[in-house]
């Protein structure tokens, strides 16, 4: 194990639903990321929290909407989704953002969303 | 725009064979490169980081190549086991100005079998 948990690991919702996905990470680390994994396609990066400030959103459609309370736990609240946001949702801790730079990153093992 | 590219797409290989994992980048400048390996139904997991001085660099089994020159890297895998099945994604990150940006490749798909 990683050191990075997500729940649940798989999700079945319809387009009206609001879910959350939970990420914890036991590490120690400052820095936490959400990715999404679609079939085929390189992982996209989502969001970026240092310090529990959020760094960087890479043009996210707002149904989705992160949540990092500490540096340990991180959560992506989703509503209104579509089906091609079917994917597998990655979460990721890192050490730190020092000077910016993404430091080795520890993933947690996944959550399978489906969006029917 | 930043790039990058593995090849091949799948590979399927006989245990105990040793087998290439390709990547080629387009990203500038250059930070480093990271070698993952994902098991169906896992996150990734890091098998290496190399920067820009470092041409070789091992981990068990695995022994990954960095031409800055070309933009080239390798993942070689040596006497491999059942275990190697998984995604080997090439990961580069580049850094400029302040602003810093992961770009991954697509994976190469690896399946060996007895």
């Amino acid at each position: 194990e990683t050191g990075v948990t997500q729940t649940p690991r798989h999700l079945v919702m319809g387009m009206t639903n609001k879910k959350s996905l939970k990420c914890e990470q036991h590490l120690g680390h400052n820095a936490m990321y959400w990715y999404k994994q679609s079939a085929k396609k390189p992982l996209e990066l989502m969001f970026v929290y240092s310090l529990e400030e959020r760094v960087e959103n890479n043009s996210v459609p707002s149904r989705f909407s992160p949540e990092c309370p500490n540096s340990s736990h991180l959560f992506l609240h989703l509503h209104t989704l579509q089906p091609e946001d079917s994917a597998l949702y990655l979460c990721a801790s890192s050490p730190r953002l020092a000077g910016g730079v993404y430091n080795e990153q520890f993933f947690g093992p996944g959550t399978r969303l489906t969006v029917l | 725009k930043n790039q990058v590219e593995q090849s091949p797409q799948s590979l399927i290989i006989l245990e105990g064979k040793n087998c290439t994992l390709q990547c080629n980048y387009t990203v500038s400048p250059f930070s480093n490169l990271r070698w993952y390996k994902q098991d169906t139904g896992r996150g990734p997991v890091s098998l290496t980081i190399m920067t820009f001085s470092e041409n070789t660099k091992s981990n068990g089994r695995y022994t990954a190549t960095l031409d800055a020159d070309t933009k080239q890297s390798s993942l070689h895998i040596t006497a491999s086991q059942l275990s190697d099945s998984a995604s080997y994604i090439c990961v580069v990150l580049n850094s400029g100005a302040g602003s810093y940006q992961l770009t991954f490749g697509k994976g190469t798909k690896l399946s060996v079998i007895p």
